[in-house]
């Protein structure tokens, strides 16, 4: 079983509608879960971190987590083409706090 | 603010030649550093780490080696590269005890 687990898509949604990007983990002892956009060909950009279950808002994405659950989710609201990139979500590791699991990622497309 | 640098962004290298990947960092003082590598279409596989000068985690068995001289300069090194060392090379770093990383622009190396 993977560590980080995510569809690796495509997402195919239309331009102004709601992105749900999903990611589970397998470590119960995970604290700190973050989602990273990555353009093709560009290094990943940090988006959004959350630590606390719920929810976590910042402009036009939202971050949910259920620790319960192990999963941790990723809203993007009023897509726009310029959303087209692949998410990496990504999870502390157990063993040590500075060393972060990737997932392999979710291709999501907004098409106009 | 700061600012991570890392060069060069691409990089062509015959079989058996060696390497030299540096990267550096600006506007903070003792971060955590990392070196990662992303196949193509694959996710981050987490080469080295560290926490302080000299001291260096190594995360997967393979010809590569790192080293960190100084507090904000770590290297990433080859004797002899081998054709499966192609990739997306990607430098971070994250402030000590708190854990977002942040990527530099990446080396895409290719070897012929």
């Amino acid at each position: 079983q993977k560590e980080v687990e995510q569809n690796s898509g495509p997402l195919s949604v239309p331009e102004g509608a709601i992105a749900s990007l999903n990611c589970t983990y397998s470590d119960r002892g995970s604290q700190s879960f973050f989602w990273y956009r990555q353009y093709s060909g560009k290094s990943p950009e940090l988006i959004m971190f959350i630590y606390s279950n719920g929810d976590k808002e910042d402009g036009r994405f939202t971050a949910q987590l259920n620790k319960a659950s192990q999963y941790v989710s990723l809203l993007i609201r009023d897509s726009q083409p310029s959303d087209s990139a692949t998410y990496l979500c990504a999870v502390n590791n157990k063993d040590s706090s500075y060393k972060l699991i990737f997932g392999s990622g979710t291709r999501l497309l907004v098409r106009p | 603010s700061q600012t991570i640098h890392q060069w060069p962004a691409t990089l062509v290298q015959p079989v058996g030649s060696p390497l030299s990947l540096e990267c550096t960092v600006e506007g903070t003082s003792n971060p955590n550093l990392y070196w990662y590598r992303q196949a193509a279409g694959r996710g981050l596989q987490l080469l080295f780490y560290s926490v302080g000068i000299g001291q260096i985690s190594s995360e997967v068995p393979q010809n590569l080696s790192a080293s960190r001289p100084q507090d904000r300069q770590f290297i990433l090194s080859s004797k002899k590269l081998l054709l499966s060392d192609s990739g997306f090379y990607l430098c971070a770093w994250s402030a000590p005890h708190h854990q977002p990383q942040h990527f530099g622009d990446g080396t895409r190396l290719s070897i012929l």
